[in-house]
């Protein structure tokens, strides 16, 4: 069985520019979330999808943070503009969407703003 | 809100020893879950055990055990005779019955020393 795929790995971009990250889940996997994971801190929680629509999007900057997942399966996850503090891994993660289902991890993407 | 405190952010230990990560959390809630994710240098995060609150017995994946001390909301986690692919970042986790957001601790950083 394939894994959550990530790309890409790594991006550097100069602050007030745009990135985009895209997210492909496990087959069949009708929940994928969006996780922020800054330097020495666990990850926080940025959007949870059901199929194509949005659960929980609170911790979400929505003023530069955008999410899409048009067709209920991949999704991206776009920054526009970027800030200092942006750089971060981003973590995408899938589940089946059964109570407490176990989460499964992409590679994530490391992301550096300067 | 709920958090999770994990108050060791490294250790290390001779290969084939026994050593246990503490991991501490604040929650109102009665029906939550419980988690340890692992995630290697440069590798994806993935579930080493989770532990229903509701469960009285600790939950064990061969060589990993958790001490769940409900009233004192403590989750420690005992890898034994460890080996140096346990090598990795290690982060305690919540999850509320009902709800799917993982709130995550800041990790802890464990060496194997051959």
């Amino acid at each position: 069985e394939a894994g959550v795929a990530q790309s890409p790995r790594y991006k550097i971009i100069e602050k007030r520019q745009s990135v985009a990250f895209w997210c492909n889940p496990i087959s069949g996997h009708a929940t994928l979330y969006w996780y922020q994971q800054i330097l020495g801190q666990g990850p926080k929680l940025l959007i949870q999808f059901q199929n194509n629509g949005v659960v929980d999007d609170s911790q979400l900057p929505k003023d530069r943070f955008s999410a899409e997942r048009l067709k209920g399966v991949d999704s991206t996850l776009k920054i526009q503009p970027a800030k200092l503090e942006d750089s971060a891994v981003y973590l995408c993660a899938s589940s089946l969407g059964l109570e407490s289902d176990t989460q499964y991890f992409g590679p994530g993407t490391r992301l550096t703003v300067l | 809100a709920q958090t999770v405190t994990q108050s060791q952010p490294e250790m290390s230990v001779q290969e084939a020893e026994t050593v246990t990560l503490s991991c501490t959390y604040d929650t109102s809630e009665n029906n939550y879950y419980l988690f340890w994710y692992k995630q290697p240098p440069s590798r994806q995060m993935i579930l080493v055990i989770r532990q229903e609150a509701y469960k009285q017995q600790n939950a064990t994946e061969n060589r990993f055990s958790v001490n769940f001390q409900k009233a004192a909301k403590s989750f420690s986690l005992k890898i034994s005779d460890s080996q140096l692919g346990d090598t990795a970042m290690y982060f305690c986790a919540f999850m509320n019955f009902g709800n799917e957001k993982l709130t995550f601790g800041t990790g802890t950083r464990l060496t194997i020393i051959p």
